[in-house]
Order: structure tokens, then C-alpha cells, then sequence
């Protein structure tokens, strides 16, 4: 098993341009999530899925959307970035009560 | 809603001292409790996790942890540490009812010094 990946490991983009990070999971997981890391303030939620079709928001959504149309992938879009939201990115995904596996991130930076 | 603090956002140690790393919660529920760790450059990977039972859990590296009801703490520990668990600690709750999202402590950056 791959586990969870995530591509691409690093992006430059200019404010306002839009992007979409791919995480994708090999292993069934029902439940895939998306967190975004900043310096002292750990990781907060962005996005969430329980199953192909369902998302919901989490802690920060502004400014990013989210879609699920098969167990394996759920990218996350950026429609028109903000030096804000310049970040490292986590993809995760899980199943029943186990624990979360994390992809390696993205680290994006916004000009 | 539920909160994590860690205590520390930095601890320097000397190689084979013993570390702690201070872990507290807010719930009005039944929680599940986590610590990850994180290498340079890494993404996050499980340490070890308190679902239920033995309130002391362990890891295959020698950290453990202790669940503190009353306390409502999770602090960890390694007796002995080496260069090689130089990483930052988070510790992380999720409610145990609906135990889907996590919510995330500011971190503990680990620095062991030969």
C-alpha cells in the first residue's frame, strides 16, 4: 500500500491564481480530511469527508472548496489564493476508531 | 467544542535525560487521545493513542503516556531520550462518541542535544 499521498510537494502561486492539491488513499478509508499547519497552532481542520459524496467544513473553510466523488481521492481547491493561506497541508484518512494517517504535506506559498 | 494545549513549545534535553511533554484537554465528552510526531521535513506519524482500558499506554520506541480523567491530562514521557527523537510532539482528542475529527495542541518541539 501506498497509504496516503499527496501531490505536489511543493507550490509557488501568485495571489489570486487557483490550484488544487490531490491527495489520494489506497486503503478504503471511509473518512478523509484535510488540515493546514502554521507555526505554534498545530494543525486545524480544513475540510472533512465521511464517504464518497459527503463533505463538510471544518475549523478554517474560507477560501477552499472540497469535493468527494470516489473513496480513493479528495482534492482540495484553492479558488483564488491569499498570502494567507500560505501553509503546509496535511491530507488525511482513517477508518472506524482507528487513528489518522497523514500524507508527507504540500507547502505552498503564496506571492 | 474541545481545546488542546501543550504546555511547551520548546524543550532542549541532553542525550539520555528523561523528557516530559505536557498535554491538557477540554471536553464535556468522552475522548479518545493521540500524540503524533513529526520529523523535519515529515509528514505526521502515530506515537501512540489512549481509545480505552489501561490509562498508561506505550510505544515501541519508549515513550508512554498517561491518561488523567480528573486531570483531564495527557502528558508524555520517555525516560531515556537520543538524537534520534529530536521531531515536534503533537497531542490531539477526538470525541469518542463521534470520533471523526481531530482537534490539535500548538506543538512541542523536541531539541536533544548530544
Amino acid at each position: 500500500n501506498a497509504g496516503v499521498t499527496q501531490t505536489p510537494k511543493f507550490q509557488v502561486l501568485k495571489t489570486g491564481q487557483s490550484m488544487t492539491l490531490q491527495c489520494a488513499q489506497d486503503m478504503n478509508h471511509e473518512y478523509m480530511s484535510w488540515y493546514r499547519q502554521d507555526p505554534g497552532m498545530g494543525l486545524r481542520l480544513i475540510h472533512y469527508s465521511v464517504g464518497a459524496g459527503i463533505t463538510d467544513q471544518g475549523e478554517v473553510p474560507n477560501g477552499y472548496n472540497v469535493s468527494r466523488s470516489t473513496t480513493e481521492d479528495f482534492p482540495l481547491r484553492l479558488l483564488s489564493a491569499a498570502p494567507s493561506q500560505t501553509s503546509v497541508y496535511f491530507c488525511a484518512s482513517k477508518t472506524g476508531h482507528h487513528e489518522q494517517y497523514f500524507g508527507p504535506g504540500t507547502r505552498l506559498t503564496v506571492t | 467544542a474541545q481545546s488542546v494545549t501543550q504546555l511547551d513549545s520548546q524543550v532542549p534535553v541532553f542525550e539520555e535525560a528523561p523528557v516530559e511533554l505536557r498535554c491538557n484537554y477540554s471536553s464535556s465528552v468522552s475522548v479518545y487521545l493521540f500524540w503524533y510526531v513529526q520529523y523535519p521535513n515529515q509528514g505526521l506519524q502515530l506515537l501512540l493513542k489512549y481509545l480505552s482500558g489501561s490509562t498508561l499506554v506505550e510505544s515501541i520506541n519508549g515513550f508512554e503516556a498517561e491518561f488523567n480523567k480528573s486531570q483531564t491530562s495527557f502528558h508524555l514521557r520517555k525516560p531515556s531520550v537520543h538524537i534520534s527523537d529530536t521531531a515536534e510532539y503533537f497531542c490531539a482528542v477526538s470525541e469518542a462518541a463521534a470520533g471523526n475529527k481531530l482537534t490539535f495542541g500548538g506543538g512541542t518541539r523536541v531539541l536533544v542535544k548530544p
